[in-house]
């Protein structure tokens, strides 16, 4: 069964620093990968979509990285800001059906 | 952009209650899902449909009924609510890969229902 974990499970950085989160998964055989963004008590933001055939995908700040042969992918958010706070999951996609599997989560504070 | 909307962001009910979570989705995706999110045991997919009337198990169907009468809307009943489904529901759609070349399927996910059954 695809396991997927996240660590550290909480990070505190101050602002302007680069935030880099981890994300490894037990079975390489993945569809596709996505990170979210969830703030407390609301639902998920879609940050990237990695797909399958890619190495990275990057939208604005964020960049991310997808190894799957050592079941590895990498959120780096560069001069972090104290809106960026907020916990950070990733989900394996099982299958084009879109199935996921979430890890659970970096919560993350940046202090002004 | 993509919406997805929840009927309700707060609901209370009261144990044995039949209770309807109601979701819809505005970008004509064919994939919709419900989740449950609970502290320490993170997120489960309660259940999915792939298309207009048809719906597969996820993980945790137990307790749950769906209905996708329409494209748009995809809908969870708890038949008897009890205090153990107390939960933060999340609805997400998504649009099958259209090829070998593409498979983007990025999930969007609703604002989430906060479910207290008493």
């Amino acid at each position: 069964k695809q396991e997927v974990t996240q660590i550290p499970a909480a990070l505190s950085v101050p602002e302007g620093e680069n935030l880099v989160l981890n994300c490894s998964f037990t079975d390489s055989a993945i569809y596709n990968l996505q990170w979210f963004r969830q703030d407390p008590g609301k639902g998920l933001t879609s940050l990237l979509l990695i797909q399958s055939s890619q190495r990275e995908q990057t939208s604005g700040r964020l960049n991310a990285s997808l190894d799957k042969s050592s079941g590895r992918s990498t959120l780096y958010i560069a001069a972090s800001q104290p809106g960026d706070s907020a916990t950070y999951l990733c989900a394996v996609h099982l299958d084009s059906w879109g199935k996921l599997q979430f890890g659970a989560g970096t919560q993350v504070v940046v202090t002004p | 952009d993509v919406k997805v909307t929840q009927s309700s962001r707060y609901l209370v009910k009261r144990t044995g209650e039949k209770v309807f979570l109601e979701c819809v989705q505005d970008m004509d995706h064919e994939n919709m899902f419900w989740y449950r999110q609970d502290p320490g045991l993170g997120l489960r997919l309660i259940y999915f449909s792939y298309d207009v009337k048809m719906k597969e198990k996820g993980d945790i169907p137990e307790g749950y009924s769906v209905s996708r009468e329409k494209k748009e809307r995809f809908s969870l009943i708890l038949e008897s609510a009890s205090t153990n489904q107390t939960s933060m529901y999340l609805c997400a759609s998504s649009t099958p890969p259209s090829d070998v070349w593409n498979s983007n399927n990025e999930q969007f996910f609703g604002p989430g229902t906060r479910l207290t059954v008493l």
